[in-house]
């Protein structure tokens, strides 16, 4: 499968404890976004690279929350001392750069559920 | 601040009936519009876009400025359309970030 990957596709963890999730996108995609989903909503940005900067956060994303690109490539989101309303699916989603609004290509997610 | 709603959560026909999922969008400038589909168990992937102009797997979705609406249609549900759908829209710019709507079931029944 070529397409975007993101790991471990589920976690479990208990209250305060930090996570991390690791989004690797397709390769020529320059863009990276984050996105959380809960039950019953839409998926809501988190946060967006291009490249390796990291050009826009969401108002989502507490302090808690950070996100890194290091080399362009992968993307990791960790999450430290986790709450319950921090269960939520995690996804990951990589586009490439050109005029217009290019296509968007999702992960499966990783579902985050913390005890 | 750019919104987009969904009006229903689930919509249910028989197979061979009309569908039309419905989409209001708010945003001060020119969006671009978006379906984005969700088969059980895959990962959410792009249907259409209204730049595009075209009809994918015979659907189509027209968007109405007057109206701020990019409702999608199909004439005839298959059972294999059966998924979720989410309206998105997205600022021309830099950032493609997308805003979605809550998403609807949609359910074709044989």
């Amino acid at each position: 499968d070529t397409g975007v990957s993101q790991n471990p596709r589920h976690k479990i963890t208990k209250r305060g404890q930090n996570v991390t999730f690791r989004c690797d996108p397709i390769s020529e995609h320059n863009r990276l976004y984050w996105y959380r989903q809960t039950l019953g909503q839409g998926p809501e940005f988190l946060t967006y690279f291009q490249n390796e900067a990291q050009l826009e956060k969401s108002r989502l994303l507490s302090d808690r929350f950070s996100a890194e690109r290091p080399k362009g490539s992968f993307s990791t989101l960790e999450i430290q001392r986790t709450e319950q309303g921090d269960s939520a699916m995690y996804l990951c989603a990589s586009s490439s750069q050109g005029t217009g609004v290019a296509e968007a290509f999702f992960g499966q997610g990783t579902r985050l559920t913390v005890v | 601040a750019q919104r987009v709603t969904q009006p229903e959560k689930l919509l249910s026909v028989f197979k061979g009936a009309p569908v039309e999922l419905k989409c209001n969008y708010s945003y001060s400038g020119s969006p671009e519009l978006f379906w984005y589909v969700q088969y059980s168990r895959q990962r959410l992937q792009l249907l259409l876009r209204h730049i595009s102009r075209e009809s994918i797997k015979g659907f189509t979705a027209d968007l109405n400025k007057g109206e701020t609406s990019f409702h999608l249609k199909k004439p005839f549900a298959q059972e294999e359309d059966s998924a979720m759908y989410y309206c998105a829209l997205s600022k021309t710019g830099a950032n493609s970030k997308l805003t979605f709507g809550k998403g609807i079931t949609l359910s074709v029944r044989p």
